[in-house]
């Protein structure tokens, strides 16, 4: 059974400093991976994917994730953070082997001027 | 486009009364699904469906059930509502199920 984790459920960060928002997978086959954020009063946007090929992935708003086979990690990441970065984030998975896309518990990220 | 709509936004039902949550797409989306967000438990997969058609389980299935007659169309029905099915109910589709997925709005159901 695929399954996803994201260890932290709030990460706080000064504007302008990087941040890191944690994701690990467990899939039979090769793993399908997501990063959607959710604003608040606004929908699920999704942000990027890594299906195959290089394993770090840019997406929207500045936001790039590095994908770990080893590690099985898919964790999140901006050079500089942004006070509008503040949100709630998941990470989602599928794979070669299923066609379920399972989320993630969340990771609330704040960001402080 | 409209992309991914859901009626109603809201509703209140007592236990014991059945519903249909409607979920709408106008971009020839072959994959839908429908979740259910509760805090701390992120978004569940309750049912999807790879094409007109074809449905299959999610992980919390139990207490819905769904069909897929066109490519539309993915109403997600609640046969018996109970309180634990108070949630916030988001559709969802996408190309495949490797595409970006385009989210509703969601509905906020409360079952007293």
């Amino acid at each position: 059974a695929q399954s996803v984790a994201q260890p932290e459920d709030q990460v706080n960060v000064a504007e302008g400093n990087p941040l890191t928002v944690k994701c690990t997978y467990s899939v039979s086959g090769n793993p399908y991976l997501f990063w959607y954020v959710q604003y608040p009063n606004r929908g699920l946007q999704f942000l990027l994917k890594y299906i195959t090929g290089d394993n770090l992935v840019k997406g929207s708003y500045g936001f790039e994730a590095e994908f770990n086979k080893s590690q099985t990690s898919f964790h999140l990441k901006k050079p500089s953070a942004l006070v509008s970065d503040s949100a709630l984030y998941f990470c989602a998975v599928n794979s070669s082997s299923a066609s379920k896309i399972i989320f993630g518990s969340g990771t609330r990220l704040s960001i402080r001027p | 486009n409209a992309g991914v709509t859901q009626t109603p936004k809201f509703q209140v039902l007592k236990t014991g009364q059945s519903m249909t949550l409607q979920c709408a797409q106008d971009m020839n989306h072959e994959y839908m699904s429908w979740y259910r967000q509760d805090p701390g438990m992120g978004l569940r997969l309750i049912h999807y469906s790879v094409g007109a058609g074809i449905t299959d389980q999610g992980e919390v299935p139990n207490g819905y059930n769904v069909s897929r007659s066109t490519t539309e169309d993915f109403p997600l029905r609640l046969l018996s509502a109970a309180p634990s099915q108070t949630s916030v109910y988001f559709c969802a589709s996408s190309g495949t199920s490797v595409d970006e997925q385009f989210f509703g709005p969601g509905t906020r159901l409360t079952v007293l």
